[in-house]
């Protein structure tokens, strides 16, 4: 089946200029997670939304990132006046339900941000 | 959260058994030991996991020892495309997010 999605996989912008991430989870997963790696690092864990309970934001770096998750299924990860240290590749992933799969997370490709 | 300990980079032979190692010493009782794997340019991937007894699946085992202080990741006979960053991860109970550390970079050795 298909796995998790994200779009655009590259995206170079210029500072201060916003922008939007998209990821499609896999059907019927009800968490899905944002992460982001910078360039030789680990994941760091930025947001998570599990069905419709409040996400938890608890690692957004700065005001300046939010995320949506519309109907349960898409999110849209938003970096509002990039600057140079966004740069990273930002990673979704989905899980089902930790009765139904020990939370096993699922990956997608990632988006690799360039702030100029 | 739990810490985990690994060893930055390992090299294997093709075709040998590798033997990747965890220490988390401050494990508690309720915590699962995943492991993940990133290969290049992609983003990480199940690999396997376990509490407290030793897990086998299609991609690799995994020994827990018996005071769960440590474990090992056993791949039994290494290919050129298990070369990936190898991540072992504590999922404390009720807490679904992924803490990552920097891995252990294994090589394969043609």
């Amino acid at each position: 089946g298909a796995g998790v999605s994200q779009s655009p996989s590259n995206k170079v912008t210029e500072k201060g200029k916003d922008v939007e991430l998209r990821c499609d989870p896999i059907s019927g997963h009800t968490a899905l997670y944002w992460y982001r790696q910078s360039l030789g690092q680990g994941l760091e864990f930025l947001i998570y939304f599990q069905g419709n309970s409040a996400p938890d934001k608890s690692g957004l770096p700065s005001d300046r990132f939010s995320a949506e998750r519309t109907g349960g299924s898409v999110s849209t990860l938003t970096i509002q006046r990039t600057q140079q240290e966004d740069s990273a590749v930002y990673l979704c992933a989905s899980s089902s339900p930790m009765w139904v799969d020990t939370d096993t997370q699922y990956f997608g490709p990632g988006t690799r941000l360039t702030v100029l | 959260d739990a810490k985990t300990t690994q060893p930055n980079s390992m090299e294997s032979n093709e075709e040998e058994p590798v033997h990747l190692p965890c220490n988390h010493s401050t494990i508690s009782g309720t915590d699962y030991i995943h492991w993940y794997r990133q290969l290049p340019s992609q983003g990480p991937e199940y690999v396997i996991h376990g509490l407290t007894s030793n897990v086998n699946n299609r991609m690799a085992s995994l020994a827990i020892a018996e005071d769960r202080k440590s474990s090992t990741l056993i791949l039994h006979r290494a290919t050129l495309r298990d070369a990936a960053v190898y991540y072992c991860i504590l999922q404390e109970e009720g807490n679904e997010k992924l803490t990552f550390g920097t891995g252990t970079r294994l090589t394969i050795i043609p």
